[in-house]
């Protein structure tokens, strides 16, 4: 079965600071990770997937098959990115028939000043 | 280039009620995903249609139903309100799947549906 945990639902740093906040996944095969983030008053969007690969406002997230995570790391945490952030995860395989997405329950990051 | 919309943004409704929630799909894409999320948690995958047929579901009863019209937009039924079903709505479009590859999902602002 398809299921994303996020550990921890409240994670604060202070500015400047170095930020991690985790996921972890079970997948039977090979799966997409993403994160989203939601900031204040805004809709879900996304922030980066690990096929691509990018760094996305300073955030990165490296897929690690062997411990099943996807954390999202930033060395330098900014106020604009208090925001709320899900993981999630959709099954890639072939032929696909719908790409559900599965979400983690939410890490909601405040960085302080 | 317009964004997905969704209305109404919040409505009361009594249980054993019935209710239709509706998604507008960001231009030029042909597949609209529906989420439950409920107060404190992820969004919860409920189904997806693409190019009008349902092309999946999650573990959500019959009682949610939907539909996708020949402009991609949506909606969401739901028959038989129940406490539980109080939740945000949320609607995603995308342009579909190629490859076996996911595309992007645009998210909506959400339908704040309360059952009392």
């Amino acid at each position: 079965a398809q299921r994303v945990t996020q550990p921890e639902k409240l994670l604060s740093v202070f500015k400047g600071a170095p930020v991690e906040l985790k996921c972890n996944y079970s997948y039977s095969g090979s799966p997409e990770l993403f994160w989203y983030v939601q900031y204040s008053r805004q809709r879900l969007q996304l922030l980066l997937r690990h096929i691509s690969r990018e760094s996305i406002k300073g955030f990165t997230a490296d897929l690690n098959k062997g411990e099943t995570s996807f954390h999202l790391k930033k060395p330098f945490a900014q106020e604009e990115d208090s925001a709320m952030y899900y993981c999630a995860l959709s099954g890639r395989y072939l032929p696909r028939t719908h790409n559900d997405m599965r979400f983690g329950a939410g890490t909601r990051l405040t960085v302080k000043p | 280039e317009t964004g997905v919309t969704q209305s109404p943004t919040h409505l009361i409704k009594t249980r054993g009620q019935q209710v239709t929630l509706r998604c507008s799909s960001q231009s030029g894409h042909n597949t609209v995903s529906w989420y439950q999320q409920a107060l404190g948690q992820g969004p919860q995958f409920i189904f997806q249609y693409y190019r009008e047929e349902e092309n999946g579901r999650g573990n959500f009863p019959p009682r949610f139903s939907g539909l996708q019209f020949p402009n991609y937009s949506s909606e969401l039924n739901v028959n038989a309100l129940e406490l539980d079903d109080s939740a945000l709505y949320l609607c995603a479009s995308s342009l579909g799947l190629a490859g076996g590859e996911a595309y992007e999902q645009y998210f909506g602002p959400g339908t704040r549906l309360t059952v009392t």
